[in-house]
């Protein structure tokens, strides 16, 4: 696609309810990263993806939360069991490989609300 | 990676130049400058990045002082659409993971 898409835009889920976030990279792009911003912060790194290399994991805060990309294009986020702190914006971004050249095209982002 | 510093927040009237500053004197040999900016709502834009050299592309100009300890993203004509938090981000290009380490950047606000 033109853009990197996110689905859904909003979620609202009750405390410990499962949660799945998608997002659509741009299509050849072989980067996909998960980051998420709480209220009034900067972006959170999450998790990073790249082509058939194993992701790097390093910024989930906890084992609730899991990834994956299928096929290297469409990637999911998944929260388990959710809690109240899980709140926040949840954005993707992907990139072509290879050098330094690129930036990120980030995706509008899904908005987490855990009542 | 290394730590950036931004104001936390910068006025500019329309029209003019807005010049936002980003110190990162901890920046090793390696490791690019990079600038996006994030409009309510959205997610982050992508603006501009450099190594040592001044760039200049459609959207602005990034200075970067000869040391590498600081630098300048420089918008010539700010409009109101403008107004956002602009990121200054450090981040080395050797391995596989080029994941940014976002702070809280810059609020600007373009008034008419």
């Amino acid at each position: 696609g033109a853009g990197v898409s996110q689905s859904p835009s909003n979620k609202v889920t009750e405390k410990g309810k499962d949660v799945e976030l998608r997002c659509d990279p741009i299509s050849g792009h072989t980067a996909l990263y998960w980051y998420r911003q709480s209220l009034g912060q900067g972006l959170e790194f999450l998790i990073y993806f790249q082509g058939n290399s194993a992701p790097d994991k390093s910024g989930l805060p906890s084992d609730r939360f899991s990834a994956e990309r299928t096929g290297g294009s469409v990637s999911t986020l998944t929260i388990q069991r959710t809690q109240q702190e899980d709140s926040a914006v949840y954005l993707c971004a992907s990139s072509p490989a290879g050098g330094p050249n690129y930036g990120y095209t980030f995706g509008s982002g899904t908005r987490l609300t855990v009542v | 990676d290394a730590k950036t510093t931004q104001p936390p927040s910068m006025d500019c009237a329309e029209g003019r130049a807005a010049n936002l500053p980003c110190n990162h004197s901890t920046i090793s040999g390696n490791e690019y400058v990079y600038w996006y900016r994030q409009i309510h709502s959205q997610g982050p834009q992508y603006i501009i990045h450099g190594l040592k050299n001044n760039e200049t592309n459609e959207m602005a100009s990034l200075i970067i002082t000869e040391d590498r300890k600081s630098s300048t993203l420089i918008l010539p004509h700010a409009t109101l659409r403008d107004t956002a938090v602009y990121y200054c981000i450090v981040r080395r290009n050797a391995g596989n993971n080029r994941k940014l380490i976002w702070g809280l950047g810059t609020s600007l606000a373009v008034n008419p």
